[in-house]
This record gives C-alpha cells, structure tokens and sequence, in this order.
C-alpha cells in the first residue's frame, strides 16, 4: 500500500492564483481530512469527509473548497490564492469509528509546502 | 470539543523516560485521549489512545487519571530519534463524522 499520497511536494503561487492540492489513499478509509500548518504551529482542520459526496467545514474554511467524488481521492482547492494561505498542507485518512479494530488511527501524507507571492 | 494543554517544551536525556503531561479538563465521557508525535515537518504519527485504563504499545504508555481530567504520555527510553513535536488531542465522536483539533503540542529534546 501506497498510504496516503500527496501532489505536489512543493508549490508557489501568485496572488490570485487558483489551484489544486491533490491527496489520494488506498486503504479504503472513509474519513479523510485536510489540515494546514503555519511555522511554529499545530495543524488547522479546514475541511474534512466522512464518505464519497459528504463533505463539512473545518476551523479555518475560509478560501477553500473540497470534493469527495470517490472514497480514495480528496481534492483541495485554492480560488484564489492570497499570502496567508502560505503554509504547509496535511491530507489525512482513517476508518470511522468502531471499523477496523475499534478505534480511528489517522494516518497522514507527506505534505503540500505552499508558498503564496 | 474538548480543548487541552500542553507545556510548549521539555527536555530530557537519552535513555530515560521522558514522561509529557496533557491537561483535559472538560473532557466528556465519550472522548477519547490521543496521542500523535510529528517528527521534523513529516506528516503526523499516530501513537497511542485511551479511554480509561492505562494503555501500553511498542512505542509508548498512556497514563490517564482516575477523574480522566489529565493524561501522561510515557516513552520508558527516549532516544534521539524521539526528538519531535508530541500532541495530546482528544476527538469528538459526532454522528456521521468527527472533528480532530489539533493544538500546539508539545516539543520534545531528546540530548545526548
């Protein structure tokens, strides 16, 4: 198994600039969710989704829009790009609850690294 | 959801037990104590979790209080390797889906 898989590894954008972070997992979880992270911090939950075509907010929103049109992939996407949302990019998956053994490991990918001009 | 706190940093040497205390005061019946530890930037790494009863793995133990108000990660002989940020969340187990908040966590140096 791949894992939990992330493209690109790095990305710089212009003010502006629409774009897609692409995560993809293969292990057949349901929950998948996306975090970013500022120097220094914790991880921020944006949005998350706990099956194909079912998709909430998370803390920070804001300037973001996800899909969920299958269980292995969750798209995230940049409108319009502003120097704020520099920050590092987190996808991660698990089981729902109660599935697998009982508890919900995450499991992450390696990370966008985003930079906005 | 359950807030929690951490101290910022610790220290401690190699080949003692590096003991990470965790404050979860409003924590609610059904939550769950987790601990993630995120190395050098990579993606975070799922470590342990509890409910009630102290739980021991490969990796590590977790203490939880009788009043489940605090927990204490416990890694028995911390090596260099274990030098990362080490995070105490507790998640919210909603109907349909959950939330998992993240806090600031705490930074681990492990010296030589």
């Amino acid at each position: 198994n791949a894992g939990v898989t992330q493209t690109p590894k790095f990305q710089v954008l212009k003010t502006g600039q629409s774009m897609t972070l692409q995560c993809a997992q293969d292990m057949n979880h349901e929950y998948m969710s996306w975090y970013r992270q500022d120097p220094g911090m914790g991880l921020r939950l944006i949005h998350y989704s706990v099956g194909a075509g079912i998709t909430d907010q998370g803390e920070v929103p804001n300037g973001y829009n996800v899909s969920r049109s299958t269980t292995e992939d969750f798209p995230l996407r940049l409108l319009s790009a502003a120097p704020s949302q520099t920050s590092v990019y987190f996808c991660a998956s698990s089981y729902p609850t109660g599935v697998a053994g009982g508890h919900n490991e995450q499991f992450f990918g390696p990370g966008t690294r985003l930079t906005v001009l | 959801d359950a807030k929690t706190t951490q101290p910022p940093s610790m220290d401690c040497a190699e080949g003692r037990a590096a003991n990470l205390p965790c404050n979860h005061s409003t924590i609610s019946g059904n939550e769950y104590v987790y601990w993630y530890r995120q190395i050098h930037s990579q993606g975070p790494q799922y470590i342990i979790h509890g409910l009630k009863n102290n739980e021991t793995n490969e990796m590590a133990s977790l203490i939880i209080t009788e009043d489940r108000k605090s927990s204490t990660l416990i890694l028995p002989h911390a090596t260099l390797r274990d030098t990362a940020v080490y995070y105490c969340i507790v998640r919210t187990r909603n109907t349909g889906g959950f939330k998992t908040i993240f806090g600031a966590g705490t930074r681990l140096f492990v010296k030589a």
